[in-house]
C-alpha cells in the first residue's frame, strides 16, 4: 500500500521562473493539502483540494495555484519565484469527512538561486 | 486567531523521560497532533488525540490534554538516541481533513 508520494525530491530554480510540484495521495484518499515549510519553521498551510476544487486556502498569494486530477493526484504551481519561496513543500492526503488523520509525503525541497 | 506555541529546544539524558509542551489558542480545536521530523525528512505522525479525551498512551508515548488551559504535552519514556528530532505540535478544527496549524517545533537532543 503506497503512501503519499511526491516528485521531484529536490529542485533548483532561479528567480522569476515557475515550478510545478506533484503529489499522489495515499491509496483510498481523495483529499490533498499542500504545506510550505521554510527552514527552521513549522509547515504553513497553502491550500486543499477535494473533488478537483480548491476548498480551503491559507495566506498565500495568487502566485501559488493548484490542481487536482480525477485520479485524486495534485499539482502545486508557483509562478514568479523569488528567494523567499525556497522551502520544503509537503503534500498531505486524507479522506474527506473521515476522522482519520492526514498522511504526509516526504516533500519536495525547492531551492531558488 | 489560530496559534500554536512550543518551546524551541529540549535536552534530556538518554534513558530519562522527555516532556514536550505546547499551547494553542483555538477553542474549537478538534484534533491535536504530535509529528516527528528527522533531518532532511518529511513529517511522521506520532500520535493524535481527539479534543474530548484527556489522555492517550501508545507504548512509550503519553499525550496529555488540558482543554481548559489549551495545553498539550507529549511524554516520551526511556528516551533513546533515535528520538533525536524536531517534534511539532499541531491542531485542526472541525474535522481531521481540515487545514493543520503547526507550532514552530521543539528540537529534542539526547545527552549520553
Amino acid at each position: 500500500d503506497a503512501g503519499v508520494t511526491q516528485s521531484p525530491t529536490h529542485l533548483i530554480k532561479t528567480r522569476g521562473q515557475q515550478v510545478t510540484l506533484r503529489c499522489s495521495p495515499k491509496s483510498g484518499h481523495d483529499t490533498v493539502s499542500w504545506y510550505q515549510q521554510a527552514l527552521g519553521q513549522g509547515p504553513q498551510f497553502i491550500f486543499q483540494y477535494y473533488e478537483e476544487e480548491e476548498r480551503q486556502r491559507g495566506n498565500f498569494p495568487d502566485r501559488f495555484s493548484g490542481h487536482q486530477f480525477p485520479n485524486y493526484s495534485s499539482e502545486l504551481n508557483v509562478n514568479a519565484l523569488w528567494l523567499g519561496d525556497s522551502a520544503l513543500y509537503l503534500c498531505a492526503s486524507s479522506l474527506w469527512g473521515s476522522n482519520q488523520p492526514q498522511h504526509f509525503g516526504d516533500g519536495t525541497r525547492l531551492s531558488i538561486l | 486567531g489560530e496559534d500554536v506555541e512550543q518551546s524551541l529546544f529540549l535536552s534530556v539524558r538518554e534513558g530519562d523521560s522527555s516532556v514536550i509542551n505546547c499551547t494553542y489558542t483555538d477553542s474549537s480545536s478538534t484534533y491535536l497532533y504530535w509529528y516527528k521530523q528527522e533531518p532532511g525528512a518529511g513529517l511522521q505522525l506520532l500520535t493524535y488525540i481527539f479534543s474530548n479525551m484527556d489522555m492517550k498512551q501508545d507504548q512509550r508515548l503519553t499525550v496529555l490534554l488540558n482543554k481548559k488551559d489549551k495545553h498539550l504535552s507529549l511524554r516520551i519514556a526511556d528516551t533513546q538516541t533515535g528520538d533525536s528530532a524536531i517534534y511539532f505540535c499541531a491542531e485542526t478544527s472541525y474535522s481531521s481533513a481540515s487545514k493543520i496549524i503547526f507550532g514552530s517545533g521543539t528540537r529534542l537532543s539526547i545527552r549520553p
